[in-house]
């Protein structure tokens, strides 16, 4: 069984850093591309991050770009987004999510940690 | 490309069919996925290829459309049916545009 386990979310101060973790099992990680996404209270999905399976190619969305960066650990089967010069509107429920082999959807999602960013 | 839910709420009776709209602004693939989300929850992937149901989805929810019309349809709404549908195009990866969703209410 897929499962992902995001940790790392909490309350910070705008300007401030956090590093989020998601937990991979139940699938071969190494294979597969990873994603990070995120919502807004009250508002709908945005796409924040991607890596590919060996991690050597990364990608952001321009509201994130330059401040955020992903890794994964294959060995650990764990992936990370780190950021940095967060600000109040980065708050948000982040999701770690599976790409389904060489599609673009995701197929699997953790069930989120909250990021909050508040003076 | 802008991708276009509607209508942004929908009231329906349990046991009735539910059609959800998800508009592209311009002519795109069939790299369209639908995601159910109910509160406090992740996203759950429906169909993806505009069309085909993910592993374990009930045989009530289709996909159809192509171009730049898409709908989801839900044959007939059972409770746990009640939630926001998310349309998702993904002809560009890494790059994936949502749609604002819909959110799917009982009458």
């Amino acid at each position: 069984e897929v499962q992902l386990l995001e940790s790392g979310g909490g309350f910070v101060q705008p300007g401030g850093s956090l590093r989020l973790s998601c937990a991979a099992s139940g699938f071969t990680f190494t294979n597969y591309a990873m994603g990070w996404f995120r919502q807004a209270p009250g508002k709908g999905l945005e796409w924040v991050s991607a890596i590919n399976g060996r991690g050597s190619s990364s990608y952001f969305a321009d509201s994130v770009r330059g401040r955020f960066t992903v890794s994964r650990d294959n060995s650990k089967n764990t992936l990370y987004l780190q950021m940095n010069s967060l600000r109040a509107e980065d708050t948000a429920v982040y999701y770690c999510a599976k790409r389904d082999g060489s599609s673009g959807f995701s197929d699997y999602w953790g069930q989120g940690t909250l990021v909050t960013v508040s003076s | 490309i802008v991708m276009t839910q509607s209508p942004a709420t929908l009231s329906v009776s349990p046991g009735e069919r539910a059609t959800l709209s998800c508009r592209a602004s311009q002519s795109v693939s069939s790299n369209l996925a639908w995601y159910q989300q109910k509160l406090g929850q992740a996203p759950r992937l429906l169909i993806y290829g505009a069309s085909t149901r993910a592993t374990g989805i009930p045989a009530r929810f289709s996909g159809s459309g192509s171009g730049t019309e898409f709908t989801l349809t839900i044959s007939s709404l059972q409770s746990e049916d009640f939630a926001v549908y998310y349309c998702q195009l993904y002809n560009d990866w890494p790059v994936v545009i949502f749609g604002g969703g819909t959110k799917l209410e009982i009458k």
